[in-house]
């Protein structure tokens, strides 16, 4: 399966400020996804990273808010904007790939936030 | 769209026992059904998925079954080891686009 990696792994910012996220794998992907993990909580999907085109965001999340980009098939970027304290989760990219001939979803290493 | 209801939140076991968790899922459509395990800190792992087409797969100690007549599927987890002690969320999907989560099940294996 493919390898995956996000920076930073963690980081503590203050509130009104941006952080962008880098996602990075190891082979071509089609399919890159990036998920929200609020404390405690389950995975909630923000947007669907298209390759060349503009995200495509599920209901509560906005590009304005969560921009992403992607300009190639191995490398995506998140941005949490004008963060506060409710912005500290997990934020999670996640890719579709083949193993053993079916299609599965792997996740990130992950990026901790915490905002002040 | 799909909504998933996953059952119990938290679970504990002796080591040894079995372990069963419980998902059930709103949309017909759906047809793909993975488990993450999660460990404190670290990022969901897929540990054993299914589609519409199979009622049952196993892989060593962890099984999953599916009704889809019922809508619903299950982890099973024989034989625990304090090491399968973990988050584990079930997911259902008809595309990977839609992938929706379950709440998540705190299993908690005692020595």
């Amino acid at each position: 399966s493919a390898v995956i990696s996000q920076k930073p792994s963690r980081d503590i910012c203050q509130r009104g400020t941006s952080l962008t996220i880098q996602c990075q794998v190891d082979s071509q992907v089609t399919m890159m996804f990036w998920y929200r993990q609020q404390p405690g909580q389950s995975l909630t999907l923000i947007a669907t990273a298209n390759q060349g085109s503009e995200a495509t965001y599920e209901s509560g999340f906005v590009i304005d808010k969560f921009p992403i980009s992607r300009p190639n098939l191995t490398f995506s970027t998140l941005t949490v904007s004008n963060m506060s304290p409710e912005d500290s989760s997990i934020y999670l990219c996640s890719v579709v790939t083949s193993r053993g001939g079916n299609e599965k979803l792997f996740f990130g290493s992950g990026t901790q936030l915490s905002v002040l | 769209g799909e909504n998933v209801e996953q059952h119990p939140s938290t679970l504990s076991v002796q080591e040894g026992d079995s372990a069963v968790i419980k998902c059930t899922y709103s949309d017909s459509a759906s047809n793909y059904f993975p488990w993450y395990k999660q460990e404190l800190g670290k990022r969901p792992q897929l540990i054993i998925d299914i589609r519409s087409n199979v009622g049952e797969k196993k892989d060593q100690r962890i099984a999953v079954t599916l009704n889809k007549t019922a809508k619903h599927f299950s982890l099973h987890i024989t034989e625990t080891q304090p090491e399968d002690s973990a988050v584990y969320f079930c997911a259902a999907s008809m595309s990977f686009q839609k992938l929706v989560f379950g709440t998540g099940t705190r299993l908690l294996v005692s020595p």
